[in-house]
């Protein structure tokens, strides 16, 4: 939906390395958002971006970066990846903030050992 | 598939019922609400939406109520179908709560019996 494509969709890394992930959207949405899905717990906003270069941080944004360059692109960096890390990434974007709702893509599901 | 629907409450129901999922909201100021419908493997998809000054909206064999009164939030499909097999969850806007004012639902398992 909302052409919204992750990669990869699915990873499998050590507790230590840095992992990105990445996510683009071909509507030229202006908002694009970081979540993680877990299983007892609702999605939950890691960072989100509200134009280029302008990021801020969500609920769970420790051990996290983020960063976007073009409004097609925002990347999720995992700079130490750590088991508590292990959950499935959704990417979401809309045109505003607030009073639409989100568009997600398909997720990349992570698994870090 | 996506293990989100573990640890879920599960709604069963026979395929051609109608099918209510329900959803309590946490704040009384919240203005904007949405359900969404995820299936296994796939990102949540975006179902029908409501707005606080609204108690009821319909779509394509859905309808959204709202009661502001008990913080209550409710989904019901009528003739349920087997593609209507997924986890749905609401999600709350609180008002002027930007990019990061929205609250999610931990959702319901919705399993359609043939």
């Amino acid at each position: 939906d909302a052409g919204i494509t992750q990669s990869p969709r699915h990873k499998v890394t050590e507790t230590g390395t840095p992992v990105t992930l990445r996510c683009h959207q071909t509507e030229n949405h202006r908002y694009m958002y970081w979540y993680r899905q877990d299983p007892g717990h609702g999605l939950r906003l890691i960072h989100y971006s509200y134009g280029v270069k302008d990021t801020d941080k969500g609920e769970v944004s420790d051990g996290y970066s983020v960063s976007r360059s073009k409004t097609e692109d925002f990347l999720l960096t995992l700079e130490s990846a750590t088991s508590s890390q292990t959950s499935v990434y959704f990417c979401a974007t809309t045109p505003g903030q607030g009073d639409s709702p989100l568009h997600f893509g398909n997720g990349t599901r992570l698994t870090v050992t | 598939g996506e293990s989100v629907g573990l640890h879920l409450p599960t709604l069963s129901v026979q395929e051609g019922d109608n099918s209510i999922i329900n959803c309590a909201y946490s704040n009384s100021a919240s203005d904007y609400f949405i359900w969404y419908k995820q299936e296994s493997g796939k990102g949540p998809q975006f179902i029908i939406d409501i707005r606080s000054n609204m108690d009821k909206r319909q779509g394509q064999r859905v309808t959204v109520l709202l009661n502001k009164t008990v913080k209550h939030l409710s989904l019901q499909i009528a003739a349920t179908q087997p593609g209507d097999s997924a986890v749905y969850f609401c999600a709350e806007t609180r008002p002027g709560g930007g990019a990061d004012g929205l609250t999610f639902g931990k959702g319901t398992h919705l399993i359609i019996q043939p």
